[in-house]
């Protein structure tokens, strides 16, 4: 059974920074790429980043570009989000999600079940 | 970066009801288009991958159709189940993007 189990959420200041972890098992997990996408309260879904199965390629969303650093370690089966610079408007719950199929970039088969990131201004 | 556009933003439909959600791409996105439903204060449920292809476990009252920059999502016999919000994804090219999201209500 796939799991994805995310870590690391919690309130921090505008202007700090948080490490998000995703624990992923049930699966090869160096054969998938991974994403991160957010949610901000009564919202709709923001994808921020997403990583190939061996970090080759790095994608991120405009409104994280240089401030958010999406990593992997295989050997560990986990995802990262290291948030730097964190704004107000970056409070949401953030989803660890697991590719549709080995390989190939989307859509979005498994997620995990959020973490939550506060940010006070 | 492609828009994605939904309509409606809220359907109100009873029991048994044919539901048809569109989404508009601003650029063509050929078939990598994706439909998700998300129940309150839960995780998003793949349903349809590639515009048409039911993910495994999906009931077949779920259908998707299109192609190019106009896609739509089909419950043939809406079931109680499926009072929730539903998104369309395309992930024909970075940035992934989401549709605003369509929310189903009981009539």
């Amino acid at each position: 059974e796939v799991q994805l189990v995310e870590s690391g959420g919690g309130l921090v200041n505008s202007g700090g920074s948080l490490r998000l972890s995703c624990a992923a098992s049930g699966f090869t997990f160096n054969t998938y790429s991974m994403s991160w996408v957010r949610q901000a309260a009564g919202k709709g879904l923001e994808w921020v980043s997403s990583i190939t199965g061996s970090s080759t390629y790095i994608y991120y969303a405009e409104s994280v570009k240089g401030r958010f650093t999406i990593s992997r370690d295989n050997a560990k089966s986990s995802l990262y989000l290291q948030m730097n610079s964190l704004r107000a408007e970056d409070t949401a719950v953030y989803y660890c999600a697991r590719d549709f199929r080995g390989g190939s970039s989307g859509p979005i088969l498994y997620w995990g079940q959020g973490a939550l990131v506060t940010v006070s201004s | 970066d492609i828009q994605m556009t939904q309509s409606p933003s809220t359907l109100s439909a009873s029991v048994g009801d044919r539901v048809t959600i569109t989404c508009r791409a601003s650029q063509s996105i050929s078939s990598w288009l994706a439909w998700y439903q998300q129940q309150p204060g839960k995780a998003p449920n793949l349903l349809i991958y590639k515009v048409s292809g039911l993910e495994s476990g999906v009931p077949s009252r779920f259908s998707g159709s299109g192609s190019g920059t106009e896609f739509t999502l089909t419950i043939s016999s809406l079931q109680p189940d499926d009072f929730a919000t539903y998104y369309c994804q395309q992930y024909n090219s970075y940035p992934w993007t989401f549709g605003q999201g369509t929310k189903v209500e009981i009539k």
